[in-house]
């Protein structure tokens, strides 16, 4: 119940395109879903982020949206470029007043040129 | 405004050793979380530390403790290192009055090779 998964293991996208990314959870009581981007080296850095209140959330080329009765959100990359390639990964938390969060596994991400 | 600073950046250790690893939170942070990133896999929760106590733990033995010190700063102990204990380990600092939203932030880690 505390797992988050994620789907696709990798992806490749031409520069411009539409990149798609996946999450299913089961714990209802997960009330916060972001997503981190991360680059090799580096820590995960928080891209976007939602709530449960709201079904889609948008900032720049990064959306995400969110569907409570499938229990599945997604990130959508729009016109997706070169400097996008990189490890996404999706996670939740519950609000208990600890700062946890449950990870997906990661998508690895490619814009090919 | 540095971030947060974990050290030493890499390392490698002999199985059966003994390892510490270091975080120095975010200015302004007063939580540290510490979480094992094995290859190819999403982070996993080990601990979390608040005013110099843990006071939440994942799935992890033991073998991993911690510590926080009265400027914030926080040790990850691991003790009868195992092959399998190779990973990176990622810190990340916050405020304990603000949500998640606000400034949950990682740093780059400390890479962990125990042959």
């Amino acid at each position: 119940q505390q797992q988050v998964k994620q789907s696709p293991q990798s992806l490749i996208v031409q520069k411009g395109g539409i990149s798609i990314i996946n999450c299913a959870y089961e714990n209802t009581a997960f009330d916060y879903f972001p997503w981190y981007q991360q680059f090799p080296g580096k820590g995960p850095a928080l891209l976007i982020a939602i709530r449960p209140d709201v079904s889609e959330k948008k900032e720049g080329r990064f959306t995400i949206s969110f569907n409570k009765s499938a229990k599945q959100f997604s990130l959508h990359i729009m016109d997706s470029q070169p400097g996008d390639s990189a490890t996404y990964f999706c996670a939740a938390s519950m609000n208990t007043g600890f700062q946890k969060l449950v990870f997906g596994t990661g998508t690895r991400l490619l814009v090919s040129p | 405004d540095a971030g947060v600073t974990q050290s030493p950046t890499h390392l490698i250790k002999t199985r059966g050793q003994q390892v510490t690893l270091r975080c120095s939170p975010k200015s302004g942070h007063d939580t540290v979380s510490w979480y094992q990133q094995a290859l190819g896999q999403g982070p996993q929760f080990i601990f979390q530390y608040y005013e110099e106590e843990e006071r939440q733990r994942g799935n992890f033995p033991d073998r991993f403790s911690g510590h926080q010190f009265p400027n914030y700063s926080s040790e990850l102990n691991v003790n009868a290192l195992l092959l399998g204990d190779s990973a990176l380990y990622l810190c990340a600092s916050s405020r304990a009055d603000e949500g998640l939203d606000y400034g949950y932030t990682f740093g780059s880690g400390t890479r962990l090779t125990v042959v």
